[in-house]
């Protein structure tokens, strides 16, 4: 059975562009959530979604969005990108409580 | 809003020492607490987590132990081993699926 799983692994990207990311939960799994995690830190939630309605968001800026779709899974989209955007981006599938992460998606802003 | 504190921020054992990382937390509505193990490079990986209405948990060489009271909760590791170095997070739930992290302990076990 797979796990979560997150798509691109890594990303380059410029100040000022956009980017997407996704993100596919564990099978049967209806909550997904988004943490950013810079390095040396513990991730901060973004964004939690459960059968495609938003139902938390953190304390973050407009130019993050996401949304879930019909089959669960999700995708974190970043405007106007900053260098301040680069960190791993966590996707977490979620059953009964507990949060399985995903590998997370690298990014970098130069 | 919730706010988890965690301490030691580094902590060095000797290979079959005990390990015990402590947290804190301010939101009394938070009624579940896991703890995560991360590897340099890696995903977060769950290793036990605890209910507020229950006060200590075990598996195997891992414990966890909750005061409601006090707010706080622990991380017991017992007769540590190289492959126990990593960095671990406590967090705390205040509502459904929201996770708050606390900064993370770096845990090195040295043999």
């Amino acid at each position: 059975d797979a796990g979560v799983t997150q798509s691109p692994t890594h990303l380059i990207k410029t100040r000022g562009q956009h980017v997407t990311l996704r993100c596919s939960p564990i099978s049967g799994h209806k909550s997904v959530s988004w943490y950013q995690q810079v390095l040396g830190q513990g991730p901060q939630f973004i964004f939690q979604y459960y059968e495609k309605e938003e139902r938390g968001r953190g304390n973050f800026p407009d130019r993050f969005s996401a949304r879930q779709f019909p089959n669960y899974s999700s995708e974190l989209n970043v405007n106007a990108l900053l260098l301040g955007d680069s960190a791993l981006y966590l996707c977490a599938s979620s059953f009964g409580g507990e949060a399985f992460f995903g590998q997370g998606t690298r990014l970098t802003v130069v | 809003g919730e706010n988890v504190e965690q301490h030691p921020s580094t902590l060095s054992v000797q290979e079959g020492d005990s390990a015990v990382i402590k947290c804190t937390y301010s939101d009394s509505a938070s009624n579940y607490f896991p703890w995560y193990k991360q590897e340099l490079g890696k995903r977060p990986q769950l290793i036990i987590d605890i209910r507020s209405n229950v006060g200590e948990k075990k598996d195997q060489r891992i414990a966890v132990t909750l005061n409601k009271t006090a707010k706080h909760f622990s991380l017991h590791i017992t007769e540590t081993q190289p492959e126990d170095s990593a960095v671990y997070f406590c967090a705390a739930e205040p509502y459904g699926n929201k996770l708050v992290f606390g900064a993370g302990t770096i845990l090195r076990v040295k043999s």
